[in-house]
């Protein structure tokens, strides 16, 4: 079946350094793409999201790219910021069928 | 410019107490999820909509029930509660993958409803 893995959090980063989050999926299919992003006490919002091999999605400073010959759609930032401070979830859906598939999260925590 | 709205947002049960989830869209979305999301486990489907008129089970369903009441709303029962069923509840809501391309495939989500089952 379909699956996402992402990297164990926390992630401790001090302002203005680079992020990276890990993410690789397993799929039948064509998959799209997702990071969304959790700020504290609050639901899920879309951040980026690339529906084909070689998209690049992007938001808010964010990039992640499509990449299938590694099954890889990695989260990165330039510079972060304590306001970037939230849990990240990578996930997935593939045509034909309407489930969204979610990894576990990653808490990301920037400090001034 | 609501979008997918949950109540209640907060509730205590005592063990074996019933009750429901309720959630709306406003975005004439064909798809609704409940979703629960606990530490280390990240969000896990409990039961989906596809469309009006149809529900499926997701991977953990056991202890609940889902109506699709009309397009708009998706309600998820909880008819005997216990202590595992301690959680945060998210409904969510798409367009399809169909969709995506229009910006309204991907998952809408509600605030989130924190229940504890004492």
């Amino acid at each position: 079946g379909n699956s996402v893995t992402q990297m164990e959090g926390p992630v401790t980063l001090s302002e203005e350094a680079f992020l990276t989050i890990n993410c690789t999926y397993t799929a039948t299919g064509y998959p799209s793409l997702f990071w969304y992003v959790q700020y504290p006490g609050e639901g899920l919002q879309l951040l980026l999201k690339a529906t084909k091999a070689d998209d690049k999605g992007s938001n808010k400073g964010f990039e992640a790219t499509y990449r299938k010959e590694t099954t890889s759609f990695h989260l990165e930032k330039g510079s972060v910021q304590v306001s970037d401070s939230a849990v990240y979830f990578c996930a997935l859906t593939t045509s034909g069928t309407y489930k969204y598939i979610f990894g576990t999260g990653t808490r990301l925590k920037v400090l001034a | 410019n609501a979008g997918v709205t949950q109540t209640p947002k907060f509730q205590v049960l005592k063990t074996g107490q019933s009750m429901t989830l309720q959630c709306a869209q406003d975005m004439n979305h064909n798809s609704m999820y409940w979703y629960r999301q606990d530490p280390g486990m990240g969000l896990r489907l409990i039961y989906y909509s596809a469309s009006e008129g149809t529900t499926d089970k997701g991977e953990v369903p056991n202890g609940y029930n889902v109506s699709r009441l009309n397009k708009r709303e998706f309600s998820l029962r909880l008819e005997s509660a216990a202590p595992s069923q301690t959680s945060v509840y998210f409904c969510a809501s798409s367009g399809g993958w169909t969709s995506l391309a229009t910006n309204t495939g991907e998952l809408f989500f509600g605030e989130g409803s924190r229940l504890t089952v004492l």
